[in-house]
């Protein structure tokens, strides 16, 4: 089946160091998403890939860097991770016009 | 910026009523999405809506796109324990060439056996 594939499902790492989350999909989707998602709130996008093309959200902090190789794979990098970084991390794809669809998150931890 | 309301935050029922809930926006939107979120999994797509007026159901779940094009509304019918989870609205408004979504704040729904 089609899919967005996120790894790893949980990842802990230590205050300042850096880590990377992975996502994949087999949807051939031209857009790519970074979702930020704290307890039970809405998820928060940080920036998304169109093609090739990097957007920025405004208030993404500059700790947050992404990298998007080719089609099927996108990164997030978080280059110092702090306390305020702990959440779960969604990666989301869709077609400009179509439904955007979610993988299944990594939930990052920080001591 | 743009801003979705989503209500009721939260809701508690018992098992087989039905349940609504629903998402208005301070702008046109051109498309409406409602997600389901379970504990520790990212949302998971339950009902897309592209045209005003448009009403689609998905097994037990109805949703429409208003007539406005400001809201939408979701109803669940006959609730079962499974339906617990998190509901998240979502649009997508003309300005947006790259696909980005508004959200709601999610209505979190617990259904007593």
């Amino acid at each position: 089946d089609a899919m967005v594939i996120q790894n790893p499902r949980y990842q802990v790492t230590q205050f300042g160091k850096p880590v990377t989350l992975s996502c994949s999909q087999t949807l051939n989707h031209n857009v790519m998403y970074w979702y930020q998602q704290k307890s039970s709130q809405a998820p928060k996008l940080l920036f998304h890939y169109y093609d090739k093309d990097f957007n920025n959200e405004a208030d993404t902090p500059d700790n947050f860097q992404s990298r998007r190789p080719n089609t099927s794979f996108c990164f997030l990098d978080i280059r110092s991770p702090g306390l305020g970084d702990a959440a779960m991390y969604l990666c989301a794809t869709s077609r400009v016009t179509g439904e955007q669809f979610f993988g299944p998150g990594t939930r990052l931890t920080v001591l | 910026g743009q801003q979705l309301n989503q209500s009721p935050q939260s809701m508690f029922i018992q098992e087989g009523e039905d349940v609504s809930m629903n998402c208005t926006s301070s702008s046109i939107f051109n498309t409406w999405l409602w997600y389901k979120q379970d504990p520790g999994e990212g949302p998971v797509l339950l009902i897309a809506l592209y045209k005003a007026g448009e009403l689609t159901s998905n097994g037990r779940l109805t949703a429409q796109f208003g007539i406005t094009r400001k809201d939408s509304f979701l109803n669940i019918s006959a609730s079962i324990p499974s339906d617990v989870g998190i509901y998240f609205c979502a649009g997508r408004d003309g300005s947006s060439n790259t696909g980005k979504l508004i959200f709601g704040q999610g209505t979190t729904l617990q259904v007593k056996p």
